[in-house]
């Protein structure tokens, strides 16, 4: 079975740092473009950061330029996304998705997406 | 920053006809992808590359990309269609957008 599990999510204080992680199975993680969206609560979707097949190639949204580093250990067919300086804005449920594409290019899409791990920036 | 704007909402009635739109500067030179997303769970991918269904989503799905809108249709629309559905395209700053989500309604 295609599957994505995020874990790492929690409660922080702003400024503080968490990691996100996420767990592949089902499918070959080294030959696919991964990305973390996150939606605060009864939001919508905002794409936060993508990372190509083998980790040579980043992006990520002004948002969290700066703040977030994703990366990932293909090895592990795990994701992850360390988050530093957190805000109260950065609170959100955080998914990995799967790319369509090895590399992180306009034809890509999303095609499998993990339950989501929840974070929330509060004092 | 490039920006995507669909309706918040349609309604359309059991088996008639739904479209949501999504409108961009130039969008019809950039591929759309659609999402659906029901209550408490995560976005299923519909269509991508315009036009194209992933295996598992029903032919009433269909896609377009024109001029300045990407049009999500689904015909003979069923209550388990009920949903958010979430446009995306890639823009040319190397950052992917996403549309604001249309909640579609069926009564």
């Amino acid at each position: 079975e295609v599957q994505l599990v995020e874990s790492g999510g929690g409660l922080v204080q702003p400024g503080g740092s968490l990691r996100l992680s996420c767990a592949a199975s089902g499918f070959t993680f080294s030959n696919s473009a991964m990305n973390w969206v996150r939606q605060a609560p009864g939001k919508g979707l905002e794409w936060v950061s993508g990372i190509s097949n083998s980790g040579d190639s980043t992006v990520n949204a002004d948002s969290v330029k700066g703040r977030f580093t994703i990366s990932r250990e293909n090895s592990k067919n795990t994701l992850y996304l360390q988050m530093n300086g957190l805000r109260a804005e950065d609170t959100a449920v955080y998914y990995c998705a799967k790319d369509i594409r090895p590399k992180i290019r306009e034809e890509g899409a999303f095609d499998i997406w993990g339950q989501g791990t929840m974070v929330t920036v509060s004092s | 920053s490039y920006e995507l704007t669909q309706p918040p909402s349609v309604s359309v009635s059991p088996g008639q006809t739904a479209s949501i739109t999504c409108s961009g500067d130039k969008l019809g030179d950039k591929y759309a992808v659609w999402y659906q997303q029901k209550p408490g769970q995560s976005p299923v991918l519909v269509i991508y590359q315009d036009i194209k269904r992933p295996s598992g989503i029903p032919e009433r799905f269909s896609g377009s990309n024109s001029g300045n809108t990407a049009t999500l249709t689904i015909s003979g629309t069923q209550a388990m269609d009920e949903a958010d559905y979430y446009c995306q395209a890639w823009d040319n700053s190397a950052v992917w957008v996403f549309g604001g989500g249309t909640k579609l309604t069926v009564l």
